[in-house]
């Protein structure tokens, strides 16, 4: 069964440090999601891609967070610089489509932990 | 923001027994969907209910939608350890062009072997 690929699965960086995630979606899905997960807290939205372009990333922190998916395939999301409240799960889910109906298949995740 | 609430936030039973897990919401949705999650991994979805069905059963899950109330419950029925992990609701929104899920912050299930 396809899966969504992440890397890295862990990630400990300094403070101020740069640091990027990258996904691979399911094949032949459009949209792509980034998701972030603060320990003990359902995930939450940072950005959603259709194919190539942003749909939205209204609560992408965008002085210090960058997402793109140049080719619409894989994805890499990246903080510079991190900040000690940066820590959490980063989450990459892709569906077919954006149709309320089209179910989000979720990868293993990328646990970053600034320090 | 997080859209959905889960009650409990933890709920500890034994094998073999059942589990309930409730959600509540707040605004209108099109859909809901239960999603799990295993310690440290992704999201697995399990089911999505319409806002016009009361019911839905999927194996040993059975999952109900009152949008009067605007709150679901998910039913494990006959339970075991491998259903020990996290549970969160997730309702969509129309924003941006696009539908987005809205994830609670959970039920955290332990089932005692």
């Amino acid at each position: 069964e396809a899966e969504v690929a992440q890397s890295p699965r862990y990630k400990i960086t300094e403070k101020s440090q740069a640091v990027a995630f990258w996904c691979d979606p399911i094949s032949g899905h459009a949209t792509l999601y980034w998701y972030r997960q603060i320990l003990g807290q359902g995930p939450e939205l940072l950005v959603q891609f259709q194919d190539e372009s942003v749909v939205d990333d209204s609560q992408l922190p965008k002085d210090r967070f960058s997402a793109e998916r140049l080719k619409g395939v894989d994805s890499t999301l990246k903080i510079q610089p991190a900040e000690l409240g940066d820590s959490a799960m980063y989450l990459c889910a892709s569906s077919l489509s954006d149709f309320s109906t089209d179910t989000q298949y979720f990868g293993p995740g990328t646990r970053l932990t600034v320090l | 923001s997080q859209q959905g609430e889960e009650d409990p936030q933890a709920l500890s039973i034994q094998e073999g027994e059942n589990a309930t897990m409730n959600c509540s919401y707040k605004t209108s949705i099109n859909n809901l969907q239960w999603y799990r999650q295993n310690s440290g991994r992704g999201l697995v979805h399990l089911i999505l209910i319409r806002s016009n069905e009361r019911e839905k059963h999927s194996g040993r899950l059975r999952v109900t939608l009152d949008t009067s109330k605007k709150s679901s419950s998910l039913l494990i029925t006959a339970s075991r350890a491998a259903d020990t992990a996290s549970y969160f609701c997730a309702t969509d929104a129309y924003g941006a062009g696009s539908y987005q899920l809205t994830f609670g912050k959970g039920t955290k299930l332990s089932v005692i072997p």
